[in-house]
């Protein structure tokens, strides 16, 4: 089992639409949870932390599901520019470790 | 918010030679520097953490003598791809946390990325 998998997509939604992502990891020790944006050829860029009590950032909100090991994304009235790989991470134990990337979910916002 | 600075962007470079990489951290000290290396569709995979002053951690499958990682100072690391080959071209990230907040929770800060094309 991959140690953090996501659905590749593509999304192909319409400007407007509320569009949901799902990430599950496989590490039950995991500590704490991020989902990151890149756009093609770029770095990854921090979209938000992923807290147990859920969290919101204006149109984005996340989920965190210890028990099922499950995170969620949640892009309500989508734009143009949110066109982009959604990487769900994961950091497998505290401290300098290096974060575990999931392959992404590319996402394309139509017109 | 933190800056991580990478350069070269782009390096083409002849089967055999050696490339070298830069990563700086720009307004902040980074004790622990992490390279990671992606390929086309793929995810983001771990390749060393880089530790100021002592040896890197690599990860497993990661040949240690064939990249080799440096970090002298607070604020830069190198990546060094040593006789290159087609089946290393890829695109290599650096990123560095910034140490703020509770131990290890610092936000990691990406650096642009060195697309290396190995002919």
């Amino acid at each position: 089992r991959k140690e953090v998998e996501q659905d590749p997509g593509p999304f192909n939604v319409p400007e407007g639409a509320t569009v949901a992502f799902n990430c599950t990891y496989s590490n039950s020790a995991s500590q704490s949870f991020f989902w990151y944006r890149q756009d093609c050829r770029k770095e990854p860029k921090l979209l938000m932390s992923v807290y147990s009590s859920g969290n919101e950032d204006g149109r984005f909100t996340a989920q965190l599901n210890r028990a099922s090991q499950y995170i969620s994304l949640l892009i309500r009235d989508s734009k143009l520019s949110d066109s982009a790989t959604y990487l769900c991470v994961v950091n497998p134990g505290g401290g300098a470790d290096g974060l575990t990337f999931g392959k992404g979910t590319h996402l394309i916002i139509q017109p | 918010g933190a800056v991580v600075s990478q350069h070269p962007s782009w390096v083409i470079c002849k089967s055999g030679t050696s490339v070298k990489i830069e990563c700086r951290s720009l307004d902040f000290q980074a004790t622990t520097m992490f390279w990671y290396r992606q390929f086309p569709k793929q995810s983001l995979m771990l390749m060393a953490t880089s530790n100021e002053g002592s040896k890197a951690t690599y990860e497993q499958g990661v040949e240690k003598d064939k990249f080799l990682i440096n970090h002298a100072s607070l604020t830069l690391s190198t990546l060094t791809v040593t006789s290159a080959h087609p089946e290393d071209s890829s695109f290599y990230i650096c990123s560095a946390r910034d140490g703020k907040g509770l131990a290890g929770t610092g936000e990691l800060f990406f650096g642009e990325g060195s697309r290396l094309t190995v002919l």
